[in-house]
């Protein structure tokens, strides 16, 4: 069975500062997908990254990098110069190939601080 | 676009009644799924839907149904509602229909579901 463990229940950060998130995920199979998601306080679910189990380069999408160790079975989100709209939960989540069930960690909140 | 809508943003339902949330995506979309999320939990499949005229059971089906109406809607009904479904339940499409690991799920704003 698949399972993602995000063990920082919650998180700080000064503003314009980097923060990294843990993820790790416990998978057999070789083929999967790892993505993060943005869960504001209004509730919705904002896709930012995803990281592929075969990419050779870490994913980057504009402040938002993917710091991925296979071997160690971590897909840590890096945000860089945090801003006070970052203060949210933050879910990583993991899909093996061909398969429609993904599975979401508990989520880290973080917090932004002036 | 809307992207992914659902319907009612909040319900309270006392137990043993019966609703259905609805969800409506305009992305052109195969996949259709319906999680719920409890606090400390994250989210958990109930249902999904590779495609038009199929449904599948995901990690937590039991007290839930589902209907695919057609390839933009997709309904989760609740027979007889228990506290214990008491929950936000987000709706999400993708665009294929294999399960795809690159296949970015887009996710509704919830619906906020009281079970009294």
């Amino acid at each position: 069975a698949q399972k993602i463990t995000q063990t920082q229940p919650g998180m700080f950060v000064q503003e314009k500062e980097a923060v990294t998130l843990d993820c790790t995920y416990d998978t057999s199979d070789p083929s999967y997908g790892l993505f993060w998601y943005k869960q504001p306080s209004s509730g919705e679910m904002i896709f930012l990254i995803y990281q592929g189990s075969y990419d050779q380069q870490n994913a980057t999408e504009g402040r938002y990098s993917l710091n991925f160790q296979k071997a160690r079975k971590s897909a840590n989100l890096v945000i860089s110069a945090s801003q006070l709209g970052d203060s949210a939960m933050y879910f990583c989540a993991m899909r093996r190939n061909y398969n429609n069930d993904m599975r979401f960690g508990a989520g880290t909140r973080l917090t932004v601080k002036p | 676009n809307a992207g992914v809508t659902q319907t009612p943003k909040f319900q309270v339902l006392k137990t043993g009644q019966s609703m259905t949330l609805q969800c409506a995506q305009d992305m052109n979309h195969n996949s259709m799924y319906w999680y719920r999320q409890d606090p400390g939990m994250g989210l958990r499949l109930i249902y999904y839907s590779a495609s038009e005229g199929t449904t599948d059971k995901g990690e937590v089906p039991n007290g839930y149904n589902v209907s695919r109406l057609n390839k933009r809607e997709f309904s989760l009904r609740l027979e007889s509602a228990a506290p214990s479904q008491t929950s936000v339940y987000f709706c999400a499409s993708s665009a294929m229909t294999s399960g795809v690991s690159t296949d970015t799920q887009y996710f509704g704003p919830g619906t906020r579901l009281t079970v009294l």
